[in-house]
């Protein structure tokens, strides 16, 4: 009963590096998204798909590149990480349906130094 | 500007009284609302929803009001509980064809029931 999974949990990077956070999620959803939550703030959508082999861009995608070659996954990519990207992702799926709420993971808390 | 706006940061309440977290928005083409829950080190959990057609909902402890002509929804809990005690999120959507399911989060509210 996995649900949403996010690899890695936790990441330090130096400024510059490039790195990939994971999504996987196995309840069959067809949308999947990227956000991420800085201190005292609510979620900023970053990147989302409506399928596999789609993708959009949010309210925050500058910086941030994305994939979705299988429907189960949701990669996000960070190709030369600044400080200003340190923060937490969340990763969420949900089944396209009107009513249907997120399915979040567990996140992955990201520091650029 | 932010369309979905939670302006109490935080909210104390003593154990067994209700708990009223509020949530403010500003376009009116919402049409669907939600409350999530956070624990530290966790995601957020869907917690409750209303339609726009609805002004009420009630799930258990937990209950929605939504006042379409003030832009205003609340979420009440009675009787709190300490494990209550978590960030609460209020987020809304823009009809399915319009937005591909994307919802709008305010900033959260931090709930903390004391025994």
């Amino acid at each position: 009963n996995a649900g949403v999974t996010q690899t890695p949990k936790f990441r330090v990077l130096k400024t510059g590096q490039s790195m990939t956070l994971l999504c996987a999620q196995d309840m069959n959803h067809e949308y999947m998204y990227w956000y991420r939550q800085d201190p005292g703030m609510g979620l900023r959508l970053i990147h989302y798909s409506v399928g596999e082999g789609t993708t959009a861009k949010g309210e925050v995608p500058d910086g941030y590149n994305v994939s979705r070659l299988k429907k189960q996954n949701f990669l996000l990519g960070l190709e030369s990480a600044a400080p200003s990207q340190t923060s937490v992702y969340f990763c969420a799926s949900d089944a396209g349906a009107w009513n249907q709420p997120q399915h979040f993971g567990d996140g992955t808390r990201l520091s650029i130094l | 500007d932010q369309q979905v706006k939670q302006n109490s940061p935080s909210l104390s309440v003593q154990e067994g009284r209700i708990s009223i977290l509020n949530c403010d928005y500003t376009n009116s083409m919402f049409d669907y609302f939600l409350w999530y829950k956070k624990y530290p080190a966790e995601g957020p959990t869907f917690l409750i929803s209303i339609s726009s057609i609805k002004d009420k909902n009630e799930d258990g402890r937990f209950t929605v009001f939504l006042n379409k002509s003030a832009k205003h929804l609340s979420l009440h809990i009675v009787p709190s509980q300490p494990g209550d005690s978590a960030v609460y999120f209020c987020a809304a959507s823009l009809p399915y064809n319009t937005n591909a399911g994307k919802s709008t989060f305010g900033d959260g509210t931090t709930l903390t029931v004391k025994p």
